[in-house]
């Protein structure tokens, strides 16, 4: 069982690169969100899933699309990254909405 | 909407000491709070949640919280401090009867232990 995973660790991209994070559960569970971290700025949400083929927006959704083609896996792309968006991006996941929520181990994604 | 206050940055606390990591909210109805922890190069860890019943909630590694409604306040506390809980905490807050809302999370509170 192991939990929540994300793929890539590191990344670096050039202004305008494109890329896609993955985040993985094998938990059974419903919610899945996307959260990025800046210093002093706490956790942001920036998009969340209820199930299956369904994504909402969060609190900091700009430069960011998401995917839920399937249960286990979230995936958050970046279409034309600038150097805002550098950041640690951690994934987490939940069985309902009140349940508590598994993070995983983060990706640090600079952005040049 | 919701809303979480940590007013303190940082915390210093000698070990063995007792050591309070402070947390206000904002929310419409009755609370559903929680307490994560973030080691260095880590994601966050689930410490304790209160969503009804006893004000006093024990978590894991010796932590608990005490929830007070009339202050909106859910102050994680421990009564002796190790050097290992030096780490970032987190205090989280959604309403408790709202559907899809998700949780917002506080600034974080960087905890210090000093041996």
């Amino acid at each position: 069982n192991a939990g929540v995973t994300q793929t890539p660790k590191f990344r670096v991209l050039k202004t305008g690169q494109s890329m896609t994070l993955l985040c993985a559960q094998d938990m059974n569970h419903e919610y899945m969100y996307w959260y990025r971290q800046d210093p002093g700025m706490g956790l942001r949400l920036i998009h969340y899933s209820v199930g299956e083929g369904t994504t909402a927006k969060g609190e900091v959704p700009d430069g960011y699309n998401v995917s839920r083609l399937k249960k286990q896996n979230f995936l958050l792309g970046l279409e034309s990254a600038a150097p805002s968006q550098t950041s640690v991006y951690f994934c987490a996941s939940s069985l309902t909405g009140v349940d508590t929520q598994y993070f995983g181990p983060g990706t640090r994604l600079t952005v040049l | 909407a919701q809303s979480v206050a940590q007013p303190e940055d940082q915390v210093n606390v000698a070990e063995g000491n007792p050591l309070t990591v402070k947390c206000t909210y904002s929310v419409s109805g009755n609370p559903y709070l929680f307490w994560y922890v973030q080691y260095p190069n880590r994601g966050l860890q689930f410490l304790l949640k209160y969503i009804t019943g006893d004000n006093l909630v024990k978590g894991s590694y010796g932590f608990e919280a005490e929830f007070n409604k009339s202050q909106t306040s859910f102050h994680l506390k421990k009564p002796s401090a190790l050097v290992s809980d030096s780490a970032l905490y987190f205090c989280a807050v959604r309403p408790l009867h709202s559907g899809n809302t998700p949780l917002v999370f506080g600034k974080g509170t960087r905890l210090s232990v000093i041996a």
